[in-house]
């Protein structure tokens, strides 16, 4: 299995306040990804990254932070954690090839409650 | 906007016959990449099956095959002989960005779910 940590696994929070997600990878990977996950919308990139300090915006990414000043560790900050931002979140990463057809390999997941 | 389609939100299927999951997309890219996933009730991600965009032929792992029909934008996912295990949410992904950066961004379908009967 691919060497990809997500912690917290679990969170409980109250609105209002910042939350900040690890991923942290073992693989040496260049490509990190974060997702959230819906019923009824599948897996909704947030961010990700294509290097160290690289990083760009996905779909939903309003109200989401990312820093990745580490090969390893991309995190993700709520700053000001809101109730539609309840969900599981999902860390990704995958290898630079020529040809781009290495596929993504995830973490465990985050389940965050806002309440 | 959404670029993946995934028609079916749920489709049931006897044991041992085959089945197919729907998946169109829509990108400007011209170089890209598609991929499919199995997410069973335990929650991890597996990966099934990868198809380029310049693949002349259509990918096959084992009981998966990817029927690619690159004018209709569509990556259709056929599991042969099913079994009580491939009933799972299954996502169709595809990667974008290649031909005019590195930054291989990936998204997903909505997800289809199965449910294999016996």
């Amino acid at each position: 299995d691919a060497g990809i940590t997500q912690s917290p696994r679990h969170k409980v929070t109250e609105t209002g306040t910042p939350v900040t997600l690890r991923c942290h990878q073992t693989e040496n990977h260049r490509y990190m990804y974060w997702y959230r996950q819906d019923p009824g919308h599948g897996l909704r990139l947030i961010h990700y990254s294509y290097g160290v300090k690289d990083t760009d915006k996905g779909e939903v990414s309003d109200g989401y932070s990312v820093s990745r000043s580490k090969t390893e560790d991309f995190l993700l900050t709520l700053e000001s954690a809101t109730s539609s931002q309840t969900s599981v979140y999902f860390c990704a990463i995958s290898e630079d090839t020529p040809d781009g057809d290495q596929p993504q390999h995830f973490g465990d997941g985050t389940r965050l409650s806002i309440l | 906007a959404q670029k993946i389609t995934q028609t079916q939100p749920g489709m049931f299927v006897q044991e041992k016959e085959a089945v197919t999951l729907d998946c169109t997309y829509d990108t400007s890219d011209q170089s890209y990449g598609l991929f499919w996933y199995k997410q069973p009730s335990s929650g991890e991600m597996i990966f099934l099956i990868y198809q380029g965009s310049y693949d002349e032929q259509n990918a096959t792992e084992g009981r998966y095959s990817l029927n690619f029909q690159k004018a209709r934008k569509s990556a259709n996912l056929v599991i042969s002989a099913s079994q009580l295990g491939d009933s799972a949410m299954y996502f169709c992904a595809m990667r974008e960005g290649r031909a005019e950066t590195s930054y291989d961004k990936v998204i997903f379908g909505p997800g289809t779910s199965l449910s294999v009967i016996p």
